[in-house]
């Protein structure tokens, strides 16, 4: 069984750093894209980047390259979504996902998400 | 950036009765177009890939139409498990891009 589980609940004030976590079991991690997807309280999904832990190749949005980064350790089956110096506005739950596969053929649409993890930033 | 809009934003439907969901590209996007159903609580859920194909353990009573710029979900008898927010996503472009979802409400 495919999953994705993702790292806990955070609450950090507003400049610290912080890394969060998506572990993949249950296929070859390195051969299918991971991406991030931020939803804001109450609102809509929001896809940041994505990762192909085979060969490391990132993709950001326009929004949020430079804002955040993604990496991906092949050995432990896990990527990560990362901050330098948070602020209030980064608030919300962050979503990985596995991309979907049928017939040898790949898309950049998901069918197995984490569970998400909660990130409040306040002062 | 292809910015993807759906309609309504909220949608109150009778057990039993139909739903139409409608999301729109500002640009074609083929049929490279999916469906998810995010339920309280939850991450959100494939349901339908290439504009009209059920994901695996989807209900029949979900199906997708539509092609280009316009397309559409729809929920043939509505069941109280249905309540949720449903969000279009295309994916014909590398920025992949979402819509702001509709939210269905059981009336």
């Amino acid at each position: 069984e495919v999953q994705l589980v993702q790292s806990g609940p955070e609450v950090k004030r507003p400049g610290e750093s912080l890394k969060i976590s998506c572990k993949g079991s249950g296929y070859s991690f390195s051969d299918y894209w991971i991406v991030w997807v931020r939803q804001r309280p109450g609102k809509g999904l929001e896809w940041m980047g994505n990762i192909y832990p085979g060969d490391f190749d990132i993709k950001y949005s326009p929004s949020y390259q430079g804002q955040v980064s993604v990496s991906a350790d092949r050995s432990i089956s896990t990527a990560f979504l990362q901050w330098t110096s948070l602020k209030a506005s980064d608030s919300g739950i962050y979503f990985c996902a596995r991309q979907f596969c049928r017939d040898y053929t790949c898309y950049f649409l998901f069918d197995s998400w984490g569970q998400g993890t909660p990130v409040t930033v306040s002062a | 950036e292809i910015v993807m809009t759906q309609s309504p934003a909220t949608l109150s439907v009778s057990p039993g009765e139909r739903a139409t969901l409608s999301c729109r590209a500002s640009q074609s996007v083929t049929s490279d177009l999916a469906w998810y159903q995010q339920k309280p609580g939850q991450p959100p859920r494939l349901l339908i890939f290439g504009a009209s194909t059920r994901a695996t353990g989807v209900p029949a009573r979900f199906s997708g139409s539509g092609s280009g710029t316009e397309f559409t979900l729809t929920i043939s008898s509505l069941q109280s498990e249905d309540l949720a927010v449903y969000y279009c996503q295309q994916y014909n472009h590398w920025q992949i891009t979402f819509g702001g979802g509709t939210k269905v409400e059981i009336k």
